[in-house]
C-alpha cells in the first residue's frame, strides 16, 4: 500500500497568491483529515470529511480556507489569498470508519508564504 | 470538548535508559487512545493505541497503560535506542469523534 499521499512536498509562495495542496487517501479508507502543524499551536485539525461529506469545519480558520473531496481517492485543501501567517506544515490523514479509529497521516506539505 | 494535556515537553534520556511520557483526558466518554511518532521532516506514525476495555497493552520495547478512573495513559520505552529520538504525540477520542492531540513531547536518546 503506497500509503497517504500528498502533494506538493513544499511550497513557497507570495501573498495573495492562492494555494492548493493535495491529498489521495488510503484505498477503502472513508475517513480523511486536514491538520496544519505548527510550533506554537500544535497539531490542529482543520476539517474532517466522512464518505466525501464534510463532517466537522470548524477548525478551518477563516474563510481564506476551503477543502473539497471530490471523490473518494482525492481531496484539495485550498488557500486564497495566502498570508504569512498561513506558513506550516498541512498533513492530510485517513482512517476507516469514522474519525475517532487509527489514522495515518501523509508525508505533509510545507508551506511558506513571503 | 476533550482537553489532553501531555508532560514533559521534552524528555533526555541515555541509550538503554527507560522514558515515560504522560497524558491526562477531560472526557470521560473517551475510548480510543492512539500513540503517535514523528520524526524530523515526516509525518505522525501510530506506533500503539489502546482502548478503554483494556489496563496495559505492550509491542515488544513500548508499552502503554490506561488508568481510567484518573483519566490518564502513558507511554514507557524500555531499552531506549537513538533511532527513538522524535517527538511523540498522545491522543483521545470517543470514537465517534475526531481525534484531540497532545502538545507533544520531544525525546532525546543520547548515545
Amino acid at each position: 500500500d503506497a500509503g497517504v499521499i500528498q502533494s506538493p512536498r513544499h511550497e513557497v509562495t507570495e501573498m495573495g497568491q492562492e494555494v492548493t495542496l493535495r491529498c489521495k487517501p488510503i484505498s477503502g479508507h472513508n475517513s480523511l483529515f486536514w491538520y496544519r502543524q505548527t510550533m506554537m499551536r500544535g497539531l490542529e485539525l482543520l476539517i474532517y470529511f466522512n464518505n466525501n461529506v464534510p463532517i466537522d469545519d470548524s477548525g478551518m480558520p477563516e474563510d481564506r480556507f476551503s477543502a473539497k473531496m471530490p471523490n473518494a481517492s482525492f481531496s484539495t485543501l485550498k488557500i486564497q489569498p495566502s498570508e504569512p501567517r498561513d506558513s506550516a506544515v498541512y498533513f492530510c490523514a485517513s482512517s476507516r470508519g469514522q474519525g475517532g479509529n487509527e489514522q495515518y497521516f501523509g508525508p505533509g506539505t510545507r508551506l511558506t508564504v513571503t | 470538548g476533550e482537553n489532553v494535556e501531555q508532560h514533559p515537553s521534552t524528555l533526555s534520556v541515555q541509550e538503554g535508559d527507560s522514558a515515560v511520557i504522560k497524558c491526562t483526558y477531560s472526557d470521560s466518554a473517551s475510548n480510543y487512545f492512539p500513540w503517535y511518532k514523528q520524526e524530523l521532516g515526516k509525518g505522525p506514525q501510530l506506533i500503539i493505541d489502546i482502548r478503554s476495555n483494556v489496563g496495559e497493552k505492550k509491542d515488544q520495547r513500548i508499552a502503554v497503560t490506561l488508568n481510567k478512573t484518573a483519566k490518564h495513559f502513558s507511554l514507557h520505552i524500555t531499552e531506549t535506542q537513538p533511532e527513538d529520538s522524535a517527538v511523540y504525540f498522545c491522543a483521545a477520542s470517543t470514537g465517534d469523534s475526531t481525534l484531540t492531540f497532545g502538545k507533544g513531547t520531544m525525546l532525546l536518546v543520547s548515545p
